[in-house]
């Protein structure tokens, strides 16, 4: 079964303090890894797509990786505006469009 | 220019009633895609439109849930017969299309529906 697992659930940072959040999955076969930031009450703000292994994309604190298995959005000097909710979704060759979302990973950022 | 739009931006029925709620996509986007939200959870597929058609409706819960699009454009979601378990975020997005690998969905504020 096509499944995506993200760690932690929440993490707190201190306003500077650099860190990583997890996605794995279990698919098929990945057509494509996609990051949102969600804020309270909004819908998911698109960040980035990965799509082959070895790649990364980065913007202003963030910076996006993709391995045959993970990927991983590292936060650097992070900012209290850096808070939200950051989801990673797959997208999975032959199940068209849709998206597979994880959980997603509550970050919170004090200054 | 306008990013998806999604009305209403709350709604609250009760148990038994029929809802629908209305998604326009962005201007050009051909590919409409519905999701649901629980407190706490990423957001699950309903249902995908390419154009006018039901592209994958493999999420829709049972058959008190019906989604249209008619002229390409303008999707409505519709729920009859609401459970409590219905409530929900309903979550709306659109890409360029749906078919090739580059494809980014942009979502729309949500419905928060609550069925008492």
């Amino acid at each position: 079964e096509d499944q995506v697992t993200q760690s932690p659930e929440a993490l707190r940072l201190q306003e500077g303090e650099s860190s990583s959040l997890n996605c794995s999955y279990t698919v098929s076969g990945l057509r494509g890894l996609f990051w949102y930031r969600q804020d309270p009450g909004k819908g998911p703000e698109f960040l980035f797509t990965l799509y082959s292994a070895g790649e990364e994309k980065e913007k202003e604190r963030l910076k996006a990786t993709l391995t045959k298995k993970e990927s991983f959005l590292h936060i650097t000097a992070p900012k209290p505006e850096d808070s939200a909710t950051y989801l990673c979704a797959v997208r999975i060759y032959n199940q068209g469009g849709k998206l597979i979302f994880g959980q997603g990973t509550e970050l919170s950022v004090k200054p | 220019g306008a990013g998806v739009s999604q009305t209403p931006s709350n709604k609250v029925t009760e148990k038994g009633k029929y809802v629908e709620l209305r998604c326009d996509p962005i201007s050009g986007h051909t590919a409409l895609y519905w999701y649901r939200q629980s407190l706490g959870q990423g957001p699950e597929f309903l249902i995908y439109f390419q154009g006018t058609g039901a592209a994958d409706d493999s999420g829709l819960p049972n058959d008190r849930f019906f989604a249209v699009r008619p002229e390409g454009s303008v999707s409505t979601l519709k729920i009859q017969r609401t459970e409590r378990g219905d409530s929900a975020v309903y979550l709306c997005a659109s890409s360029l299309e749906g078919r090739s690998s580059y494809n980014e969905q942009f979502f729309g504020p949500g419905t928060r529906l609550t069925v008492l």
